[in-house]
């Protein structure tokens, strides 16, 4: 089974330039997170996606970032301008709903350097 | 907010068992106790999971004591590849619920 592509895997701009980040989860899996990772801390969840339809984005930032999945598969996270402190991994994961564990599959995330 | 404790860091011989203590004492009663851990430059990976009973899987075991209010992940023979900083999370097990994240225990295990 393949497992949460995203890409790119590095990303460096300058900043007030936009920048985007893309996700495929993994095939069948409804729920798609959108987590920040700030070097030397735990990921922090941005945005939660429930096939099309945001479940949680109370933590994203909306002035400048955005995110959306609009067929309920692929989803795409934005951000617009970006700032110095916007330096950080992003990483995307999914999670199949009802799934016992509700485990849920990470991918190697996009590392981001704001200049 | 992470409602767990975890100490910073933790050394372990490489064949030696790795015990990663995990304190919280907040826990409700419907949550679980899960374990993830983070390799260099990779997404976090899914361990193990428990509500009161041990767990033990093909990657560790999970020792939750009576009162559950700590617990403690067991790497029975780390090795080098078991390098990375590793999550203690308490959530309730419902689909679609997302992790809280705290900063996690690096563990390091030379040889």
């Amino acid at each position: 089974e393949a497992g949460v592509a995203q890409s790119p895997r590095y990303k460096i701009i300058e900043k007030r330039q936009s920048v985007a980040f893309w996700c495929n989860p993994i095939s069948g899996h409804a729920t798609l997170y959108w987590y920040q990772q700030i070097l030397g801390q735990g990921p922090k969840l941005l945005i939660q996606f429930q096939n099309n339809g945001v479940v949680d984005d109370s933590q994203l930032p909306k002035d400048r970032f955005s995110a959306e999945r609009l067929k309920g598969v692929d989803s795409t996270l934005k951000i617009q301008p970006a700032k110095l402190e916007d330096s950080a991994v992003y990483l995307c994961a999914s999670s199949k709903p009802g799934q016992g564990e509700n485990e849920q599959f990470f991918g190697p995330g996009t590392r981001l350097t704001v200049l | 907010d992470a409602k767990t404790t975890q100490p910073t860091s933790m050394d372990c011989a490489e064949g030696r068992a790795a015990n990663l203590p995990c304190n919280h004492s907040t826990i409700s009663g419907n949550e679980y106790v899960y374990w993830y851990r983070q390799i260099h430059s990779q997404g976090p990976q899914y361990i193990i999971h428990g509500l009161k009973n041990n767990e033990t899987n093909e990657m560790a075991s999970l020792i939750i004591t009576e009162d559950r209010k700590s617990s403690t992940l067991i790497l029975p023979h780390a090795t080098l590849r078991d390098t990375a900083v590793y999550y203690c999370i308490v959530r309730v097990k419902q689909a679609g619920t997302a992790l809280i994240f705290g900063k996690g225990t690096t563990l390091s295990v030379s040889s």
